[in-house]
C-alpha cells in the first residue's frame, strides 16, 4: 500500500534559520504530492502541492520539488519566522484516490 | 463565512454512550470526509461520501457509522463509545474525488474524550 515518511521531529530552530523537512513516499503509479500544515487547534490547511514528476510547489516561501528518482519531497524555507510554527504534514493522493499522510512534524520557530 | 464547520469543538462522554459529530461544508463540494487525528497526531481517512453516496470505508469498527443527508452535510455517529475512541475527528471536503488532485478543505476538528 501507499505510505509517507517524514521526519518526526521535534524541530527546533531560529527565527530565520533555514528549515528542511524530509518526506518520501512509497506509492504504486503516480502520486500528487501536499504538504498540509495545522496550526495550534487548528484544521489543517494545504501549504503546497505538485502533482508530477520536477514539478515544484511553492507558497508562502515554502517550496519542495517532487522528485520520483528518490521518492522525495522534502519540504524547505530559506528564512522561518516564530508564525511558522505548526505540524506539519507530508501527504500523498494515490491511484486509490486516498489521501495518506505521514506521522507530521512539529516545528518551533523561537524569536 | 466558514468552509467547513464542525460541532461540537468538544465533547466529552463516558464509555457505552452514543454521540454525534456534525459537519457541513458551504463550498459546494461534491465529496466529504472523515479523518481520525490519534494523540500522537497521526492522520487516518475513515470514510468518504462523493454525493452522498459513500466512496471510501476504511476498516473502522462498525460502532461508526457516517450518514450524509445531503452533499452538504456529513454527521459521524458513533455507538459504545470507548476509551480508545479519544482523538480528534476532522471533517473534509473537495470539489470531486477522482485522480484529479482536488483540494481538500479541512474543518476545525471535534475533539472527543471518553472517560
Amino acid at each position: 500500500g501507499n505510505s509517507v515518511t517524514q521526519m518526526e521531529g521535534p524541530v527546533t530552530l531560529s527565527e530565520e534559520a533555514f528549515l528542511t523537512i524530509n518526506c518520501t513516499y512509497t506509492a504504486t503509479g503516480y502520486p500528487s504530492l501536499f504538504w498540509y500544515v495545522q496550526y495550534p487547534g487548528e484544521g489543517l490547511q494545504l501549504l503546497l502541492k505538485a502533482t508530477k514528476a520536477d514539478d515544484k510547489g511553492s507558497n508562502k516561501g515554502f517550496e519542495a520539488t517532487y522528485r520520483k528518482e528518490t521518492t522525495s519531497f522534502h519540504l524547505e524555507k530559506g528564512s522561518v519566522q516564530v508564525s511558522d510554527s505548526a505540524v506539519y504534514f507530508c501527504a500523498l493522493l494515490g491511484s486509490n484516490y486516498k489521501l495518506t499522510f505521514g506521522k507530521g512534524t512539529l516545528l518551533t520557530v523561537n524569536p | 463565512d466558514t468552509a467547513v464547520s464542525q460541532t461540537p469543538k468538544y465533547l466529552v462522554t463516558q464509555m457505552g454512550n452514543d454521540k454525534s459529530i456534525k459537519c457541513e461544508q458551504n463550498l459546494g463540494h461534491d465529496t466529504m470526509y472523515w479523518y481520525k487525528q490519534d494523540s500522537k497526531k497521526f492522520l487516518k481517512i475513515m470514510f468518504s461520501y462523493n454525493n452522498k453516496e459513500l466512496i471510501i470505508n476504511e476498516t473502522v469498527p462498525n460502532r461508526f457509522s457516517p450518514k450524509s443527508p445531503d452533499k452538504a452535510h456529513l454527521n459521524l455517529h458513533i455507538n459504545s463509545l470507548e476509551l480508545g475512541d479519544s482523538a480528534v475527528y476532522f471533517c473534509a471536503s473537495s470539489q470531486g474525488w477522482s485522480s484529479n488532485p482536488y483540494e481538500q478543505y479541512f474543518g476545525p476538528g471535534t475533539r472527543l474524550t471518553v472517560t
